[in-house]
């Protein structure tokens, strides 16, 4: 089966940070990964997703992720924080044909100035 | 805003009620999909249709049931309301019946049940 574990529930970072919002997953084959977003009172909406092909996956918003077998993470970044981002973050997997998407956790982000 | 539509915002009921949560998927979406977000479960999917046929099941509760109209709209009945019941429910929808995992998602329909 597969699942994804997203470390830390809560991340807070200052304004002009780096943001770093971890994930790890465990598939027995290739799997789809997926973050998307939650703002307050609204529904989820997808930042980037990796498939197959280039490892490292821009999104929107000046974020991004990488895709590390290795590892089996696939890590959300973000060079410098802006108060806007302050939101949940969920990591999802998806495997082949399956319709199914797994969902983590969630991290919420925490913006300080 | 992602063109997903659902109704009601929110909705209190009390123990052993029956609700029903309503969908419109973007225009020109075929599949619908359920989710259940609740603090202690997470998001959770619970069962997905493609133009109104049944696709996938989840963690579907046997007292909840769904449908996908021939207007692709879709309905989540959920019935015998439990305390544990209260959660948001989420609609999403995408365009064909396999899940490329792009989904968009409506704002959700709030549930408390008292």
């Amino acid at each position: 089966a597969q699942s994804v574990t997203q470390l830390g529930s809560h991340v807070s970072v200052s304004e002009g940070a780096l943001v770093l919002l971890r994930c790890n997953y465990s598939s027995s084959v290739p799997p789809y990964l997926f973050w998307y977003v939650q703002y307050p009172n609204q529904g989820l909406q997808l930042l980037l997703k990796y498939t197959t092909g280039a490892t490292l996956v821009k999104g929107i918003n000046g974020f991004e992720a990488e895709f590390k077998k290795s590892e089996t993470s696939f890590h959300l970044t973000k060079p410098s924080a802006h108060m806007s981002d302050a939101a949940e973050y969920f990591c999802a997997v998806k495997t082949g044909t399956a319709s199914k998407l797994t969902f983590g956790t969630g991290t919420r982000l925490q913006v300080t100035l | 805003d992602s063109g997903v539509t659902q109704t009601p915002k929110h909705l209190i009921t009390a123990t052993g009620q029956r609700v029903t949560l309503r969908c419109s998927p973007r225009s020109g979406d075929l599949s619908v999909y359920w989710y259940q977000q609740s603090l202690d479960q997470g998001l959770q999917f619970l069962i997905q249709y493609y133009n109104g046929e049944e696709r996938a099941k989840g963690n579907i509760l046997e007292r909840f049931s769904a449908q996908q109209f021939p207007d692709l709209h879709s309905e989540l009945n959920l019935s015998s309301l439990e305390l544990g019941d209260s959660a948001l429910y989420f609609c999403a929808s995408s365009v064909g019946p396999l899940n490329t995992g792009e989904l968009f998602f409506g704002e959700g329909s709030r549930l408390t049940v008292l």
